[in-house]
């Protein structure tokens, strides 16, 4: 069983320019929050979402940031507009449900932003 | 709202020191307690956990024990390796919110051989 897997690794954008991060949650996972993090930072929820739900978007800011989870494909987090402030590493968990509260993590994103 | 505060790093100890990083936690609720530990460059890796009162949670020689009297959930470990450096986060996750875990800053540690 294939952990949860993000890409790209590493991503570089100039500012005003728009960051994709794509997040394919484990196999059986219908639950995926994204997380980012600062530098010298712990990790900050940034939302939850199921499949085609955004259940809790309460930690992304209101203008800029997106996300979805499709029925079909992998979680997306959008930034449009990118300023020098979002450079951090965005990272996907997923859990199979709520009748466990262990979440995996992926690899993470790590944004650069020019 | 609920928070978790770890003790600042870094931590430098020899090989075979005993480890203690302090954890301790606010909640309104009764919340889910997590150690994840981070390698240089990787994602965060579930180390332990435990999900009530007074339960200890344990893995490859690392234990932390849930203390609801003093709201902690101390890591301890009685012989590092070089191997154990990296950056240690305690976490919480309160089963009254929507599951999102809370993290504290993270405590770098180094072993030196």
């Amino acid at each position: 069983n294939a952990g949860v897997m993000q890409n790209p690794r590493h991503l570089v954008r100039r500012r005003g320019q728009e960051a994709r991060l794509r997040c394919s949650p484990m196999k059986g996972h219908s639950h995926v929050y994204w997380y980012r993090q600062l530098p010298e930072e712990g990790l900050k929820f940034m939302v939850y979402l199921q499949k085609e739900n955004i259940i809790d978007e309460s930690g992304m800011p209101k203008e800029r940031f997106s996300a979805e989870f499709p029925k079909e494909g992998p979680s997306i987090l959008r930034i449009q507009q990118v300023v020098r402030g979002d450079s951090a590493a965005y990272f996907c968990a997923s859990q199979p449900g709520l009748s466990t509260d262990t979440q995996y993590f992926g690899p993470g994103t790590r944004l650069t932003v020019l | 709202g609920d928070s978790v505060t770890q003790m600042e790093g870094p931590v430098t100890l020899s090989e075979e020191a005993f480890l203690t990083i302090n954890c301790t936690y606010t909640a309104t609720g009764y919340p889910s307690l997590f150690w994840y530990v981070q390698y240089p460059g990787e994602g965060l890796q579930l180390l332990l956990k435990a999900t009530k009162a007074d339960d200890k949670g344990s893995n490859k020689g690392f234990e932390a024990t849930y203390r609801k009297e003093t709201t902690s959930f101390h890591l301890e470990k009685g012989s590092v390796q070089v191997s154990d450096s990296a950056v240690y986060f305690c976490a919480l996750s309160d089963r009254g919110s929507q599951g999102n875990l809370i993290f504290g800053k993270g405590t770098k540690l180094s072993v030196k051989p």
